[in-house]
């Protein structure tokens, strides 16, 4: 079984539309939590952090169930620049684990 | 400006053929790591450098070599490299080791390219 797990799209949706994505994660010991995002064929950035009590940057929603071991993006209103894959990010271990796992990324296309 | 820099951005070789990937980073961080993205894997990582002189290996070691002789710099290297490294490659620093520190960001290289034919 994969460490991280996501749906790898494509999402196309038309612009100002809602959209969701989830991430499944094996290890319910892992602490730390993140969405990345990638352009194509460029280097992930970090987008969001997801915190145990959820939280919000702007138009997009982090959250954090970890009794189902599941994390969640939502972006609201999307514009046509948010068009790129989403990376789910989980570090699997707070102490003596020195990497991340990633999901293979949930591509979104944004439609005008 | 805070970056990490990697060269080269796009490298086509033949089998066997020795080559280094360069990698390096403005922003005094500790931790070091390579990642290979592969369609439908994402992002594996490679080998790890925990500090000067610190290198471990990852979850795909074989057929790279790293070393960290400054802590700037951490140099992936292919001895012999064959079709199946054929890949984007990513180095990344972060102020410390994922699992110290809960949150801590990532900081990518820009890729390198890789077709080993």
């Amino acid at each position: 079984r994969k460490e991280v797990e996501q749906d790898p799209g494509p999402f196309n949706v038309p612009e100002g539309a809602t959209v969701a994505f989830n991430c499944t994660y094996s290890n319910s010991a892992s602490q730390s939590f993140f969405w990345y995002r990638q352009d194509c064929r460029k280097e992930p950035k970090l987008l969001m952090s997801v915190y145990s009590s959820g939280n919000e940057d702007g138009r997009f929603t982090a959250q954090l169930n970890r009794a189902s071991q599941y994390i969640s993006l939502l972006i609201r209103d999307s514009k046509l620049s948010d068009s790129a894959t989403y990376l789910c990010v989980v570090n699997p271990d707070q102490t003596g684990a020195n990497n991340l796992f990633f999901g293979t990324g949930t591509r979104l296309t944004v439609i005008p | 400006e805070a970056q990490v820099t990697q060269n080269p951005r796009y490298l086509i070789t033949v089998t066997g053929k020795k080559l280094t990937v360069t990698c390096s980073q403005n922003m005094n961080h500790e931790y070091m790591s390579w990642y290979r993205q592969d369609p439908g894997l994402g992002l594996r990582q490679i080998y790890y450098s925990m500090n000067v002189e610190v290198t471990d290996k990852g979850d795909v070691p074989e057929g790279y070599k790293v070393s960290r002789k400054e802590k700037r710099n951490f140099p992936l290297i292919l001895e012999s490299p064959s079709p199946n490294q054929t890949s984007l490659y990513f180095c990344a620093s972060s102020l410390s080791p994922p699992g110290e520190r809960v949150n801590t960001e990532a900081f990518f290289g820009q890729g390198t390219r890789l077709t080993v034919v």
